[in-house]
């Protein structure tokens, strides 16, 4: 198994641009999430997916897209790239319910100037 | 606001020494997780919790449910732990994981 797989590691972004953070899980999972981290902070919950078709947003949605077509893939769709969304993003996935193992992904760290 | 606190935010300890990391939350939960977050930046699972004791290897993770309270414990510490250790809720009710800002572990030789 590959577990979590996160695409690209490192992403910089001009103030503006679109982009599209990779992720995929080979546990057939159904419960998936996006997260960013920053100096200070805990970990925030972006957005979050219970299956293939059902997404939901998270404490810090705004300017990011995200879509579930199938039960492996979620991608994190930045729109239009600020500065403030400068910050590490790690995907996860695990069953609902939240009393299974967390599995995260290696992370990426995007730079936005 | 349901928040999710951690102590201390750093630790210093000598080898060999016995570890004890606190989270306390503010409101009913479901589920605690530990997890841990290497230098690298990679993020593992060591425990969930949802009542009780859990033991593997030389760590140790006790949950008190009407204190609202969790501490993870590290015995005979070894450089090799140094990391940031996150404690991570799952409120009753909610979906998805409310996360403590980490507690950053150094173990010196």
């Amino acid at each position: 198994n590959a577990g979590v797989t996160q695409t690209p590691k490192f992403q910089v972004l001009k103030t503006g641009q679109s982009m599209t953070l990779q992720c995929a899980q080979d546990m057939n999972h159904e419960y998936m999430s996006w997260y960013r981290q920053d100096p200070g902070m805990g970990l925030r919950l972006i957005h979050y997916s219970v299956g293939a078709g059902i997404t939901d947003q998270g404490e810090v949605p705004n300017g990011y897209n995200v879509s579930r077509s199938t039960t492996e893939d979620f991608p994190l769709r930045l729109l239009s790239a600020a500065p403030s969304q400068t910050s590490v993003y790690f995907c996860a996935s695990t069953y609902p319910g939240g009393f299974a193992t967390q599995y995260f992904g290696p992370g990426t760290r995007l730079l936005v100037l | 606001k349901n928040e999710v606190e951690q102590s201390p935010q750093n630790l210093t300890a000598q080898e060999g020494e016995f570890i004890t990391i606190n989270c306390s939350y503010s409101v009913g939960i479901s589920a605690l997780h530990w997890l841990q977050q290497h230098p690298g930046g990679g993020i593992v699972s060591l425990f969930m919790l949802s009542s009780g004791k859990k033991k593997h290897g030389r760590l140790i993770a006790t949950i008190n449910i009407q204190e609202k309270h969790s501490s993870l414990h590290i015995t005979a510490s070894h450089p090799r732990d140094s990391a940031v250790y996150i404690c991570a809720v799952v409120f009753s009710g909610a979906d998805g994981l409310t996360f403590g800002k980490g507690t950053h572990l150094i173990i010196q030789p």
